[in-house]
């Protein structure tokens, strides 16, 4: 079946302005991720978000960052004001939540610009 | 929180050796810890992961190791062939909540 799917794939914009990214998780999948992967840089977990439960946001870096999931299945990464310091790749994943696997499956990126 | 360190950040090896990735972890409560490989231009993909309960798997030439006393799991490659060349990223969670992965290690596999 799909994979998770992010849109845009590449999004480059001017300093100050504010960036909707998108996820498409797998469908039935209740579990969903953002992460933020700089040049050369590992994973760094933003927000996470189970079934109906309040959201992790431990992980958002400022109050520009906000995400939200719509009926428990797209969710919507924005960033307000952007800095070039925000440029990097966001990659969303997916997951089923219990069960015997807890895999994330993760889409191919949106690549963030701040110029 | 979690905190997980991956040594070394780095690796190369000829085609044919082994490859061991060793990671970290400051949480006693954290139960899984999967492996993922991240191609260029691509998301991270799972390769292996382990539960607490046992102490190593192993598919095909793919290995890991768990250390539950000292907190470290390590990646073990054997009979590296060239697209073996990606990043590697090691994570831990407990039940898969609240993931923390390692700053990954980019293994490069000489032919």
């Amino acid at each position: 079946g799909a994979g998770v799917s992010q849109s845009p794939s590449n999004k480059v914009t001017e300093k100050g302005k504010d960036v909707e990214l998108r996820c498409d998780p797998i469908s039935g999948h209740t579990a969903l991720y953002w992460y933020r992967q700089s040049l050369g840089q590992g994973l760094e977990f933003l927000i996470y978000f189970q079934g109906n439960s309040a959201p992790d946001k431990s992980g958002l870096p400022s109050d520009r960052f906000s995400a939200e999931r719509t009926g428990g299945s797209v969710s919507t990464l924005t960033i307000q004001r952007t800095q070039q310091e925000d440029s990097a790749v966001y990659l969303c994943a997916s997951s089923l939540s219990g069960g015997r696997s807890y895999e994330q499956y993760f889409g191919p990126g949106t690549r963030l610009t701040v110029t | 929180g979690e905190n997980v360190e991956q040594h070394p950040s780095t690796l190369s090896v000829q085609e044919g050796d082994s490859a061991v990735i060793k990671c970290t972890y400051s949480d006693s409560a954290s139960n899984y810890f999967p492996w993922y490989k991240q191609e260029l231009g691509k998301g991270p993909q799972l390769i292996i992961d382990i539960r607490s309960n046992v102490g190593e798997k192993k598919d095909q030439r793919i290995a890991v190791t768990l250390n539950k006393t000292a907190k470290h799991f390590s990646l073990h490659i054997t009979e590296t062939q060239p697209e073996d060349s990606a990043v590697y990223f090691c994570a831990a969670s407990m039940n898969n909540n609240d993931m923390r992965f390692g700053a990954g290690t980019r293994l490069t596999v000489k032919p």
